[in-house]
């Protein structure tokens, strides 16, 4: 059974970069069945589509986030990975890894529990 | 990219349906047959209920129905039950500058 998990710092500077790492299970990252996703939830707050990533390497980005964001795949340790350059308070939030599934339409059926991160100095 | 518009409360007694709506416009919504919604608890990842606006992946409850029309794709409960007290989000594909997905407000289903 496939199984996302999301590591990283916990908090982060304000204008430094949050770098957080999914590592996934039960499966490889290279199938192209899947694609993979970050979203994020700001306490309280709804759920933020951040950007995807496709086996080939192809990347897609929030229109709004796009000038901050990157996201890489790692085959070799079968993890992908966020960037995000210049946070501020507002990028506070729970975030997710989740995979965007063929299967199902490319709806993300799979999901980590989520990592918080807490932008402040 | 403007969030998807939907209710922020919807209430229903136990088994009763409700229907949560999730507006949007031509370039996502309207545009394609790709809207999904997710039921999320408290502390909890959000879980897929629909896809491709009416299709329910294995497992999911047939109470939980999908469908569209124009640029407002709807998510129906049927049979309300305690355990479905949580937020609700529509999340479509969307096409404006580049492709990319877009989440709805989210609507919180309170059980009566």
């Amino acid at each position: 059974q496939k199984q996302l998990q999301e590591s990283g710092p916990g908090l982060v500077k304000p204008s430094e970069t949050l770098s957080l790492t999914c590592t996934v299970s039960g499966g490889s990252i290279s199938s192209s069945s899947y694609h993979w996703a970050w979203i994020r939830q700001p306490p309280g707050k709804g759920l933020e589509w951040i950007g995807n990533i496709y086996y080939s390497g192809y990347t897609y980005y929030d229109p709004s986030l796009k000038s901050r964001v990157t996201i890489s795949l790692d085959t070799s340790k079968n993890q992908f990975s966020l960037n995000l350059s210049s946070v501020t308070a507002a990028d506070t939030a729970m975030y997710y890894c989740a995979r965007h599934s063929s299967g199902v339409g490319n709806a993300m059926d799979v999901w980590g529990q989520g990592t918080t991160v807490t932008v402040s100095s | 990219q403007s969030a998807l518009t939907q209710p922020a409360s919807v209430s229903g007694s136990p088994g009763q349906a409700i229907t949560i709506s999730c507006t949007g416009t031509s370039s996502d919504v309207g545009g394609y047959n790709y809207v999904s919604w997710y039921q999320q608890h408290p502390g909890k990842a959000p879980k897929l209920m629909i896809y491709n606006v009416s299709d329910r992946p294995s497992g999911v409850s047939n109470r939980f129905s999908g469908s569209k029309s124009g640029n407002t794709a709807s998510l129906t409960i049927s049979g309300l039950q305690a355990e479905d007290e949580a937020d609700y989000y529509c999340i479509s594909y969307a096409s404006t500058t580049t492709p990319h997905y877009v989440f709805g407000t989210g609507t919180k289903v309170t059980v009566l």
